[in-house]
């Protein structure tokens, strides 16, 4: 079975300007989170997605949004991005079907200058 | 008090020896507990989860629980130089709370 697939995997941007990442599933996983992970604050929690409804979110501004598609990929953006939006975005898929068990995207590395 | 806590290292064993991970979390109701290796550079991988009381074992690997202590921990057995990597510990509350809430993780270096 295919793990979970992040694109772009490197991103360079600039403050002001907005970024979309991309993540497909695993085959069959119909739940979608995604995370951000900063040396200081670690592995920190944005939203999740379940049949194209965001079922959860974490305490992030709202210029973090996200969707997802019938087919499960999901997309998040960020808008007007900050020096401090730099990291490393993960997106995690579950098949939900008893505990969770949530694997891991390679993630995408976003650098704001 | 943290929701998920993890001393952060980092932790060197010698090569053969038992690690011992340690994570406490502050809320009762959590169901269900995970921990991931993470490798310097690279994305979190799902070692073990647990749910019950008491032990899990897989391989050199072992999982422990104990909610009336709400403690988890993650031993690993015949530790080698390629279990050098970050844990993390994380937590799911259960129902339709989907996330997990990591702790921030224990560096672990295995010497040969």
């Amino acid at each position: 079975k295919a793990g979970v697939t992040q694109t772009p995997r490197y991103l360079i941007k600039t403050r002001g300007q907005q970024v979309t990442l991309s993540c497909s599933p695993i085959s069959g996983h119909r739940s979608v989170s995604w995370y951000q992970q900063t040396p200081g604050q670690g592995l920190q929690f944005l939203f999740e997605y379940f049949s194209e409804t965001q079922r959860n979110k974490g305490n992030f501004p709202g210029r973090f949004s996200g969707r997802q598609f019938s087919n499960s990929r999901s997309e998040m953006n960020v808008s007007t991005l900050e020096l401090g939006d730099s990291a490393l975005y993960l997106c995690a898929s579950s098949g939900r079907e008893s505990y969770n068990e949530q694997f891991f995207g390679p993630g995408t590395r976003l650098t704001v200058l | 008090q943290k929701e998920v806590e993890q001393n952060s290292g980092p932790l060197s064993v010698p090569e053969g020896a038992i690690a011992s991970l340690n994570c406490t979390y502050s809320d009762r109701g959590s169901q269900s507990f995970f921990w991931y290796r993470q490798y310097s550079g690279k994305s979190p991988e799902l070692i073990m989860f647990i749910y019950s009381n008491g032990d899990k074992e897989d391989g050199r690997f072992t999982a422990q629980l104990n909610k009336a202590s709400q403690y988890v921990s993650l031993l690993i057995r015949d530790s080698q130089p390629s279990d050098s990597a970050t844990y993390l510990c994380a937590v799911n509350k259960g129902g339709s709370q989907g996330n997990l809430i990591f702790g921030k993780g224990t560096k672990l270096s295995v010497k040969p």
